[in-house]
């Protein structure tokens, strides 16, 4: 099976604009996580989707939003760009039944913001 | 709350040598454990996890973790450490209602002699 996949890898943006980022899960899985990795706050939880739903959020501000399409592929959109925004991000995938289930990550995008 | 402590930020330890990473948690309901590595640039790979049943656990590339209840925690160890175990690693924590959802540490960076 293909594992998680994430475009683009790198995105360099300015400050005021808005950026897309793409997640293709492993097929079958129905449940798709996003993070945010940054060098001063760690990995933290943007929100997740399971069947075109989302179930949880974390505490961003609004300007960061998801969805999740039918195939289960998901889209994370950041407007407004700030230079904090500047992190990987990094979308994760499972089947999404059970609560003890392992992540499967992506190997992110890079987002850079000037 | 939900949270997981890695005390160590930084690691050095000599090729050949043993290595014990730490991780405490604090969860309100019954925590699934996961450990995670991390190349530079890349995204997290799952080294093992502990659901339930026997309290160590036994993952992939020679790691085994043990689960310690009493003491809320979940260390990682490797009795010979090779060069290219060189990474970043994050103890991860999740259950109860947060499906998708998982609680990272900080991360503990391993750095390897030759």
């Amino acid at each position: 099976k293909a594992g998680v996949t994430q475009t683009p890898r790198y995105l360099i943006k300015t400050r005021g604009q808005q950026v897309t980022l793409s997640c293709s899960p492993i097929s079958g899985h129905r449940s798709v996580s996003w993070y945010q990795q940054t060098p001063g706050q760690g990995l933290q939880f943007l929100f997740e989707y399971f069947s075109e739903t989302q179930r949880n959020k974390g505490n961003f501000p609004g300007r960061f939003s998801g969805r999740q399409f039918s195939n289960s592929r998901s889209e994370m959109n950041v407007s407004t760009l700030e230079l904090g925004d500047s992190a990987l991000y990094l979308c994760a995938s499972s089947p999404g039944q059970a609560t003890n289930e392992k992540l499967f990550f992506g190997s992110g995008t890079q987002l850079s913001v000037l | 709350a939900q949270s997981v402590t890695q005390p160590d930020i930084h690691i050095t330890v000599s090729e050949g040598a043993s290595l014990e990473l730490r991780c405490n948690y604090s969860y309100g309901a019954t925590p699934y454990l996961f450990w995670y590595v991390q190349s530079p640039g890349q995204g997290l790979q799952l080294l093992l996890k502990y659901f339930s049943g026997d309290t160590l656990v036994q993952g992939i590339k020679g790691f085994e973790a043990e689960f310690k209840r009493s003491q809320s925690s979940f260390n990682l160890r490797k009795p010979s450490v090779h060069w290219s175990d060189a990474a970043e690693y994050f103890c991860a924590v999740g259950g109860g209602s947060t499906l998708g959802r998982l609680y990272f540490g900080r991360g503990t960076q391993l750095t390897v002699w030759p």
